[in-house]
């Protein structure tokens, strides 16, 4: 049972590189997230959506961009890192709806951006 | 605005009672969460709590008064594996609005 699998899990990166973060489940789940975490503060979402070919953008989108051209896969590209990136991301992936619907996270991605 | 409030650190004692509490105002309500996160892991789901009142999971429980903001979370009989940040998070409509965690300490 893989769930989420969420890759890399470090990266460093230089100002101005740009990468994608992998994301994929294998629940079938149609809700997927991305999140940063940083010290001190709670998980914030950065980008969403709510199934194959529609996303929507969270509290912190600025930087980053997602798409999701199936129900698999969920990848999060930083286009220019900036050191106010550095951060440990996690994809998180649940059903959509009102009951109780957990979310699985993947294991992160600790990224540092020099 | 979206506001989840949790004590930033509490230190308890192996074996003892803990009680980890959360308050939030939010716009919309569907159900709140716990969940535990082991530092340099991911977060694992502990408990969820729509309705009012106390839900009772093995050594762990979860309260929960919506009409005051309200929810706590209480571990019995510690153990050091339960050494971890506990986070409060709140679902309104699709997202879920995650407070800050609170970083419990256990000491033998």
């Amino acid at each position: 049972n893989a769930g989420v699998t969420q890759t890399p899990k470090f990266q460093v990166l230089k100002t101005g590189q740009s990468m994608t973060l992998q994301c994929a489940q294998d629940m079938n789940h149609e809700y997927m997230s991305w999140y940063r975490q940083d010290p001190g503060m709670g998980l914030r979402l950065i980008h969403y959506s709510v199934g194959a070919g529609i996303t929507d953008q969270g509290e912190v989108p600025n930087g980053y961009n997602v798409s999701r051209s199936t129900t698999e896969d969920f990848p999060l590209r930083l286009l220019s890192a900036a050191p106010s990136q550095t951060s440990v991301y996690f994809c998180a992936s649940n059903l959509p709806g009102t009951d109780n619907t957990e979310a699985f996270f993947g294991q992160g991605t600790r990224l540092t951006v020099v | 605005g979206q506001n989840i409030d949790q004590p930033t650190e509490m230190t308890a004692t192996e074996g003892a009672i803990v009680q980890i509490n959360c308050t939030y105002q939010t716009s919309g309500f569907n159900g709140l969460f716990w969940y535990q996160q082991h530092a340099g892991e991911a977060p694992t789901f502990l408990s969820y709590n729509v309705l009012d009142g106390l839900e009772e999971k093995g050594r762990f429980s979860s309260f929960l008064s919506r009409s005051k903001g309200y929810s706590y979370l209480l571990l019995k009989e510690l153990q050091m594996k339960d050494s971890a940040s506990y986070l409060c998070a709140v679902r309104a409509d699709y997202q879920l609005i995650w407070g800050a965690g609170t970083k419990l300490i256990i000491k033998p």
